[in-house]
């Protein structure tokens, strides 16, 4: 069966720090990967995907991500975080079955 | 395009008693998923059903169950509630099965405590 490893359970940043949230999967096949933000109070939205192609994806909100398929990884990265970016993150891989998500990575950016 | 919504939004229960969550999914889309949110385990997935069958099924007892309509609105059910399912049910729509189709958008959720 498939899981989901995130690295980090809470993160603290400074602003305009970089910020990179580690992501590894297991599955040997092809894999979709997510990347889900929850933000305080608010629906679980979606980040960015990974389906196929340029492996360096770019989301929404200065995010991207880096699909190394030989790592089994998917890491998010920002170049400069803000106050705004305090979240809870959440990595998700489908690989035959279902979506599985990792357990998540809580990000406080503090000013 | 209204999103996936979900009722009610808030659930006090007490140990015992069985409890139905409602969601109904995005205009169009088929596929409807339903997870577990704790602060421990995250999101942990419960069942998936497309086209009112159910197409996948996490390790959760069989006190909990789902069902879907031909309308995509979805239901699940818990039984005999115990203290560890107080939790955020969360539930997510989208268009297909496969490949771009699995983009997932998520309601607000059902937050369940049992007392």
């Amino acid at each position: 069966a498939q899981s989901v490893s995130q690295h980090n359970h809470h993160v603290i940043l400074s602003e305009a720090a970089s910020l990179e949230l580690g992501c590894n999967y297991s599955y040997g096949g092809t894999v979709n990967l997510f990347w889900y933000v929850q933000y305080p109070g608010q629906h679980l939205q979606l980040l960015l995907k990974y389906f196929s192609g340029d492996p360096l994806v770019k989301g929404i909100k200065g995010f991207e991500a880096e699909f190394i398929k030989s790592k089994f990884s998917f890491n998010l990265r920002k170049p400069s975080v803000q106050w705004s970016d305090t979240a809870e993150y959440f990595c998700a891989v489908r690989g035959k079955g279902p979506l599985v998500f990792g357990k998540g990575t809580r990000l406080s950016v503090i000013a | 395009k209204a999103g996936v919504t979900q009722t009610p939004r808030y659930l006090i229960k007490t140990r015992g008693q069985q409890v139905t969550l409602s969601c109904s999914p995005i205009s169009g889309h088929r596929s409807v998923s339903w997870y577990q949110q704790t602060p421990g385990q995250g999101l942990q997935f419960l069942f998936e059903y497309f086209s009112e069958t159910q197409r996948n099924k996490g390790n959760f007892p069989g006190r909990f169950s789902g069902r879907q309509f031909s309308n995509s609105r979805s239901e699940m059910n818990v039984s005999t509630l115990e203290l560890g399912d107080s939790a955020l049910y969360l539930c997510a729509s989208r268009t297909g099965t496969s490949g771009s189709f699995y983009e997932q958008f998520f309601g607000p959720g059902t937050r369940l405590t049992v007392l």
